[in-house]
């Protein structure tokens, strides 16, 4: 059964700072990972997809890379900002179409 | 693009009383939906895989007769709790999977409050 871990749970920075989101899974056998963020009582909004054949992707200030072998991905947030306050969440597709999503970060970025 | 609503944003019932919501691909055709959960501080939780003109299917530990799932359209799903009750209150969440284009990324809605009294 495919488990997905996201390392920190939380996370509070100053403005500014470079940080890492960390996501594991324990089954490589996947199609794509996604990033996305949710904010507080929202619904969730998609951050960055990459397909299994791809190393990584970038979006603006974000960047995501995926190590399918050892069951990482890691999501890079330069320049944080209090805007980017929110739950990150990581998702893997298990099959075409089904997907596992991680325990999330909460992350604050204080001005 | 590719833009999901749900109905209604949120809604608060009677411990016993039916709620139905709604999930809708508004700008394109979809015939795989799917239902997630989320309780208060927790992730996303799939429910179960709506597919178009048939019956869906649902994941272990989730009551198919009380969880009623329609998916009539190529654009439409529906939810119902059955005989809800205080614990079925939660952030339901849908996403929809476009048939054009042949890729696997699906597409959230907004997600539909319920809490049941």
């Amino acid at each position: 059964k495919q488990e997905v871990t996201q390392i920190p749970a939380a996370l509070s920075v100053p403005e500014g700072e470079n940080l890492v989101l960390n996501c594991s899974f324990t089954d490589s056998a996947i199609y794509n990972l996604q990033w996305f963020r949710q904010d507080p009582g929202k619904g969730l909004t998609s951050l960055l997809l990459i397909q299994s054949s791809q190393r990584e992707q970038t979006s603006g200030r974000l960047n995501a890379s995926l190590d399918k072998s050892s069951g990482r991905s890691t999501l890079y947030i330069a320049a944080s900002q209090p805007g980017d306050s929110a739950t990150y969440l990581c998702a893997v597709s298990e099959g075409f179409q089904k997907l596992v999503f991680g325990t999330g970060t909460r992350l604050l970025v204080s001005p | 693009g590719a833009v999901v609503s749900q109905h209604p944003s949120w809604v608060i019932c009677k411990s016993g009383t039916s709620v139905k919501i709604e999930c809708r691909s508004l700008d394109f055709q979809a015939t795989t939906m799917f239902w997630y959960r989320q309780f208060p501080k927790q992730s996303l939780m799939l429910m179960a895989t709506s597919n178009e003109g048939s019956k869906a299917t649902y994941e272990q530990g989730v009551e198919k007769d009380k969880f009623l799932i329609n998916h009539a359209s190529l654009t439409l799903s529906t939810l119902t709790v059955t005989s809800a009750h205080p614990e079925d209150s939660s952030f339901y969440i849908c996403s929809a999977l476009p048939v054009a284009g042949g890729g696997n990324e699906q597409f959230f809605g907004p997600g539909t409050r319920l809490t049941v009294l």
